[in-house]
């Protein structure tokens, strides 16, 4: 079946801009995450959605941070006034539940802030 | 100190030997633990979880676990050049079901 895909596979912004960027989990999947990889580090925790509601999202970095789920499949991660410092890819990852053992990750985003 | 620990490499091997990564963890209540490889450019993709001390295989693959230790490390046998990618350990802390948290990854690259 198909796996978790994310859209845009790149994304070019300028400084201060805002960005969204869209996960598409796989099918029957409940629990979605967000993580962000950095160049030469592994994936960090970013938030964690069980169905529609963030149950944590202490990974966030800071305000500027925000992530939805409205109807708990597809999930947005919205970046305002983008900074430099948030170049980086941008991972989306589902699982049949929260406690299931597996987490599926999609392509990911690469985000460059210029 | 960092929660998950794994040497950068780059570790080099002959194709046909055996590539072993290591990877030590920091919070003793971890429960699970797995392996995703990274091929450059491209996502995490899951290879190997283990659960219970010992050691699990799965094909070429072998995952060992001692969690007196705090260790985990993943065995590839017979190493191929399609092996060669970054290899991440990731951990479920105690206090979480849901969170990975990974290491920096260990690249390896199996030289033909």
């Amino acid at each position: 079946g198909a796996g978790v895909s994310q859209t845009p596979s790149n994304k070019v912004t300028e400084k201060g801009k805002y960005v969204e960027l869209r996960c598409d989990p796989i099918s029957g999947h409940t629990a979605l995450y967000w993580y962000r990889q950095s160049l030469g580090q592994g994936p960090e925790f970013l938030i964690y959605f069980q169905g529609t509601g963030a149950a944590d999202d202490s990974g966030l970095p800071n305000d500027r941070f925000f992530a939805v789920r409205p109807e708990g499949s597809v999930s947005t991660l919205k970046i305002q006034r983008t900074e430099r410092g948030d170049s980086a890819v941008y991972l989306c990852a589902s699982s049949l539940e929260a406690s299931a053992r597996a987490q599926y990750f999609g392509p990911g985003t690469r985000l460059t802030v210029l | 100190q960092k929660e998950v620990e794994q040497n950068s490499g780059p570790l080099s091997v002959p194709e046909g030997a055996i590539a072993s990564l290591n990877c030590t963890y920091s919070d003793r209540g971890s429960q699970s633990f797995f392996w995703y490889r990274q091929y450059s450019g491209k996502s995490p993709e899951l290879i190997m979880s283990i659960y219970s001390n010992g050691d699990k295989e799965d094909g070429r693959f072998t995952a060992q676990l001692n969690k007196a230790s705090q260790y985990v490390s993943l065995l590839i046998r017979d190493s191929q050049p399609s092996d060669s990618a970054t290899y991440l350990c990731a951990v479920k802390s105690g206090g979480s079901n849901y969170k990975l948290t990974f290491g920096k990854g260990t690249l390896l690259t199996v030289n033909p």
